[in-house]
């Protein structure tokens, strides 16, 4: 069966500092992969998408960066984290045809 | 318009009511239409899925009811439970299940 797994699953950081968050997926090949974010209270709002490796698009300009280095990796990054940028960042993936799958979560902190 | 809009934003229901749940869209392209339920500090799973060449679905106590000519969909949930306790989004995508645009969720609490 397929898993989708993030990591970490918090994480505190300073304004400026850089960030990687990772998400894996087993059990299926060459998937859909996104990241949503999620800010308190408010509906999931999507990031990045990519449907193959090294193919990312963008849907909201911003701090952030995608890359998908492998079929079943994708990580959210950022060379100096704002504010702003706090909330939960979900990753979800899927194929074609089928629904999307949500991961557990990252909880992100901006001090 | 690629906004959905859900309402209410919180609902409170006692064990056994029936919480339903609005959505309304404007794109017309948009071709799938999920629910998805969230438990504090949890991923979204997929509750339930309707496409519009149907007008109602259902999955054990959960039901949408699909309206094509007014751009709505609404989930209702029978015989609640205090374990339905959580918030519920409601999304769209066209082209099939892809890039999902979700409403802003209701949170729903269910009094035992």
């Amino acid at each position: 069966s397929q898993t989708i797994h993030q990591w970490p699953a918090t994480l505190v950081q300073p304004v400026g500092s850089p960030l990687s968050l990772e998400c894996t997926v087993e059990g299926t090949s060459n998937p859909n992969l996104y990241w949503y974010r999620q800010a308190a209270g408010r509906g999931l709002q999507l990031l990045f998408y990519s449907v193959g490796i090294g193919q990312i698009s963008s849907e909201v300009p911003q701090n952030l960066s995608a890359s998908r280095p492998q079929d079943r990796q994708f990580i959210l990054s950022s060379k100096k984290l704002l504010l702003s940028d706090s909330g939960f960042y979900l990753c979800a993936w899927s194929l074609v045809v089928t629904e999307q799958f949500f991961g557990p979560g990252t909880r992100l902190t901006v001090l | 318009q690629q906004q959905v809009k859900q309402s209410p934003q919180s609902l409170i229901v006692q064990k056994g009511g029936i919480p339903i749940i609005n959505c309304a869209y404007e794109n017309t392209a948009f071709d799938y239409f999920p629910w998805y339920q969230q438990f504090p500090g949890k991923g979204p799973a997929l509750l339930i899925a309707i496409r519009p060449d149907v007008s109602e679905k259902k999955e054990g106590r959960f039901t949408i009811s699909f309206n094509k000519s007014a751009k709505q969909f609404s989930l209702h949930i029978m015989d609640s439970q205090p374990g339905d306790s959580a918030t519920y989004f409601c999304a769209a995508s066209e082209g099939g299940p892809g890039k999902l645009i979700f409403g802003q969720g209701t949170t729903l609490q269910v009094k035992p």
